[in-house]
């Protein structure tokens, strides 16, 4: 098993650009989610999905727009970067709790 | 609401002295509480976990004792080595097998040779 994996690793962005966070796990969990990282604020809850077709948001969802279209897949999208979105973003997956995460992406917007 | 707080870091030990990272969270009902370690450059791993009061977690050294009356879940390690130079987040879960984690701010620990 590949468990979470994460792609990019890194990007740069300008202000106003979009782009996708691409987020797979093939560990057949139903639930998923995706958390930033800011230096002295530990892990902040973005979306999350409970299984396909499904999606709430977490304690930061603005700026930031998800889909569940297949048990695997749960991308990030940015639709127009800010540089208040420059963090290191953590995908996860759960199985009766306990969460295993993927490796991150760092993002710099400009 | 839920909170997790962590004392504050970074925290500087020589190796194999004693670690104790400080937890204490407020939640209503009964939470579970987990400690994530982060290395540098890496992903979140779980550490440890404990699921009802009086529970002890332990892995790798680490121990975390559920502490109900004292809302606390500290974490402990009584011989650091170089290799536990990391980040350690405490986090609980309110949400059954949601999974959905509320994380403290994260506590830096350098352990010099």
């Amino acid at each position: 098993n590949a468990g979470v994996t994460q792609t990019p690793k890194f990007q740069v962005l300008k202000t106003g650009q979009s782009m996708t966070l691409q987020c797979a796990q093939d560990m057949n969990h139903e639930y998923m989610s995706w958390y930033r990282q800011d230096p002295g604020m530990g892990l902040r809850l973005i979306h999350y999905s409970v299984g396909a077709g499904i999606t709430d948001q977490g304690e930061v969802p603005n700026g930031y727009n998800v889909s569940r279209s297949t048990t695997e897949d749960f991308p990030l999208r940015l639709l127009s970067a800010a540089p208040s979105q420059t963090s290191v973003y953590f995908c996860a997956s759960s199985y009766w709790g306990e969460q295993f995460f993927g490796p991150g992406t760092r993002l710099t917007v400009l | 609401g839920n909170s997790v707080t962590q004392m504050e870091g970074p925290v500087t030990l020589s190796e194999e002295a004693f670690l104790t990272i400080n937890c204490t969270y407020t939640a209503t009902g009964y939470p579970s509480l987990f400690w994530y370690v982060q290395y540098p450059g890496e992903g979140l791993q779980l550490l440890l976990k404990a699921t009802k009061a009086d529970d002890k977690g332990s892995n790798k050294g680490f121990e975390a004792t559920y502490r109900k009356e004292t809302t606390s879940f500290h974490l402990e390690k009584g011989s650091v080595q170089v290799s536990d130079s990391a980040v350690y987040f405490c986090a609980l879960r309110q949400d059954g097998n949601t999974g959905k984690l509320i994380f403290g701010q994260g506590t830096t620990l350098q352990v010099k040779p």
